[in-house]
């Protein structure tokens, strides 16, 4: 079966701007959880929806958004980008929040200059 | 706070040679999950445990769950450097999960 699809794959974006990345999970996974990840930080959880509905949310600012869609597919939104914002951005779906497991998605490099 | 604490941070080691990384807690987990990640791609799930005292082998990767569901190991056999890329483990309770800052493994031919 397809395995977690992420879009785009890199990103060069300048300070100030949005950026909205796309995520298709696995068929059947209803839940979609967004990471990002940085050399020094590790992977930060951003939030995991479920039904549409967001479940959970980590410690990041209102710059950080995202919706799931009615067939599971999922956006996330970043608005008025910083230099720090710079990283590898991680899909991950699972039948239910994780804990038996993710399926990552190869994640979209987003580069802030 | 709950905290994963995962180490070494870094091994080098030789092809062929055996090694352990480790992830440790001090709280209690429902399960935990050890991941392998190669640069520029997403981790892969490598096995999830449950069970205190739990062990899985997975071809020359052997996984431990402690007694307690509070720590964890990662044994690797005869290492090959196919094996090298950032080890990650995973842990949670009721829906929240906590993630290590990994082990970065690099195997030498």
């Amino acid at each position: 079966k397809a395995g977690v699809t992420q879009t785009p794959r890199y990103l060069i974006k300048t300070r100030g701007q949005q950026v909205t990345l796309s995520c298709s999970p696995i068929s059947g996974h209803r839940s979609v959880s967004w990471y990002q990840q940085t050399p020094g930080q590790g992977l930060q959880f951003l939030f995991e929806y479920f039904s549409e509905t967001q479940r959970n949310k980590g410690n990041f600012p209102g710059r950080f958004s995202g919706r799931q869609f009615s067939n599971s597919r999922s956006e996330m939104n970043v608005s008025t980008l910083e230099l720090g914002d710079s990283a590898l951005y991680l899909c991950a779906s699972s039948l239910d929040a994780g804990e038996y497991g993710y399926t990552f998605g190869s994640g979209t490099r987003l580069t802030v200059v | 706070t709950q905290l994963l604490e995962q180490s070494p941070q870094f091994l080098s080691i030789q092809e062929g040679e055996n090694l352990t990384v480790y992830c440790n807690s001090s709280s209690v987990f429902s399960s935990l999950q050890w991941y392998r990640q190669e640069p520029g791609e997403g981790p892969v799930l490598l096995v999830t445990v449950v069970t205190g005292g739990e062990v899985k082998k997975l071809k020359r990767l052997t996984f431990q769950f402690g007694d307690a569901r509070k720590d964890s190991s990662l044994h690797i056999t005869a290492a090959q450097p196919g094996d090298t890329g950032l080890y990650l483990c995973n842990a949670g309770n009721n829906r929240k999960l906590i993630w290590g800052l990994g082990t970065s493994l690099a195997v030498n031919p």
